[in-house]
């Protein structure tokens, strides 16, 4: 049962352009969303995240945006860097409640390359 | 750095036999978890404390156990071990738990041979 998903196994951008990476879920119990970035033989890196409440969040240059009515987010960044190259990670939590409280649920990564 | 030491960063052991992998969260945090991936897999969460409690549970086997102590650190204890056990295993910790971004260690590689 993928509540999370990531359709886009992988993504290339040049240099300076706009990376968009999109992330769908089927839960409409989950509440905050998070982007996570990952090299190789590294542990996940909290890069943004996002309240139900809100549409859009920004930090420098990564955006995330909220369509709860999709059940849809996407993280911007702009402009792209080649040290941005990494596998990203949408997740979402539920928030208080069931059994599941606490739980961080992971989609299953794209990989993003950008080309000097 | 993230705050959250693991150890250790690697094991190679063979099947049948019995690991136990150790967290450490950032000072503050009340919460761990512990997360698996597997080869070209996403990371699937194991299970979740709270303080010292159990706070949520995810597909993890019965052959797997963990606590976390008064200090706060957990341990992972993984036995009767399989090939298919193999994946980096990582460990995250929060302040609350809930609705708040839980940052990762460096993961611990298990392989079983």
């Amino acid at each position: 049962d993928q509540q999370v998903k990531q359709n886009s196994p992988s993504l290339s951008v040049q240099e300076g352009r706009i990376s968009i990476l999109n992330c769908d879920y089927t839960n409409s119990m989950f509440d905050y969303f998070l982007w996570y970035k990952k090299y190789p033989a590294e542990g996940p890196t909290f890069l943004i995240s996002i309240s139900s409440i809100k549409d859009k969040n920004e930090d420098g240059r990564f955006t995330v945006f909220l369509n709860k009515s999709a059940k849809h987010l996407s993280l911007h960044i702009v402009p792209s860097q080649p040290g941005d190259s990494a596998v990203y990670f949408c997740a979402a939590n539920r928030g208080a409640g069931g059994t599941s409280y606490g739980k961080l649920t992971f989609g299953q990564g794209t990989i993003l390359t950008v080309h000097p | 750095d993230s705050g959250v030491t693991q150890t250790p960063k690697h094991l190679i052991t063979a099947t049948g036999q019995r690991v136990t992998l150790r967290c450490s969260p950032r000072s503050g945090d009340l919460s761990v978890y512990w997360y698996q991936q597997s080869l070209d897999q996403g990371l699937q969460f194991l299970i979740q404390y709270y303080n010292g409690e159990e706070r949520a549970k995810g597909n993890i086997l019965e052959r797997f156990s963990a606590q976390q102590f008064p200090d706060l650190h957990s341990e992972l204890n993984l036995s009767s071990l399989e090939l298919g056990d193999s994946a980096l295993y990582f460990c995250a910790s929060s302040v609350t738990g809930v609705n708040t971004e839980a940052f990762f260690g460096q993961g611990t590689r298990l392989t079983v041979v």
